[in-house]
């Protein structure tokens, strides 16, 4: 059954400390990665995409990072600010003419002063 | 304004009633599809749309109805709403095949009393 778990669920962290969001996937055949960010009340936003030949990718202060092999991605938020708070959603694409998406269920960042 | 639109924001209706939920987008984009998201899941697929006039089921299809009679309209309608469809819709639109480009719309918030 294609997958994609997140974790953790949520997470609370200071303003301009860094921190990393963890996606593992079961998903085939695999087409490509990508991080949205959701703040409230709004539709997701795509940070990154990566396809299966890409280690790694950057959108600012937010680095993603894709291990196909094991079929786990990361992403990483350095120096975060207030603005980061929002939903992280890791979604993979599987390989077909609609580009079916799979979301996981997405990891609550808090950034407090 | 170019993009993808939806319409209302919010909506509050009755249980048993009909409701159109409606997405626009301006770039001639010939995928469209509709997403609901609740707490607890992740964006699950409802109806997705490969060009005018042709549509096809996602993973939770029950109880909605879809239309195409135009490229840049994709109306989601709830022809009996039921408390289980309170949720937040939204509508994402990406140009070809393969999984690259998606773009979303902010979502409509609809509570079912």
């Amino acid at each position: 059954k294609n997958q994609v778990e997140q974790s953790p669920q949520s997470l609370i962290i200071l303003e301009g400390k860094n921190c990393t969001l963890q996606c593992n996937y079961t998903v085939s055949p695999f087409s490509n990665l990508r991080w949205y960010k959701q703040d409230t009340g709004r539709g997701p936003v795509s940070l990154t995409i990566m396809t299966f030949s890409e280690n790694t990718k950057s959108n600012g202060r937010y680095t993603a990072t894709l291990d196909a092999d094991t079929k786990q991605s990361s992403l990483h938020i350095t120096a975060s600010q207030l603005s980061d708070s929002a939903s992280y959603i890791c979604v993979v694409s599987a390989a077909s003419n609609t580009g079916k998406l799979i979301f996981g269920q997405g990891t609550t960042l808090q950034v407090k002063p | 304004d170019a993009g993808i639109t939806q319409s209302p924001r919010y909506k509050i209706t009755e249980t048993g009633r009909q409701v159109t939920l409606m997405c626009h987008q301006t770039w001639s984009h010939s995928y469209m599809f509709w997403y609901r998201q609740d707490l607890g899941h992740g964006l699950r697929l409802i109806y997705y749309s490969a060009a005018a006039d042709i549509t096809d089921k996602g993973e939770v299809p029950d109880g909605y109805v879809v239309s195409r009679s135009k490229t840049e309209n994709f109306p989601l309608t709830l022809e009996s709403a039921t408390r289980s469809q309170t949720s937040v819709y939204f509508c994402a639109s990406k140009a070809g095949t393969g999984g690259a480009g998606y773009t979303f719309g902010s979502g409509t918030r609809l509570t079912v009393v």
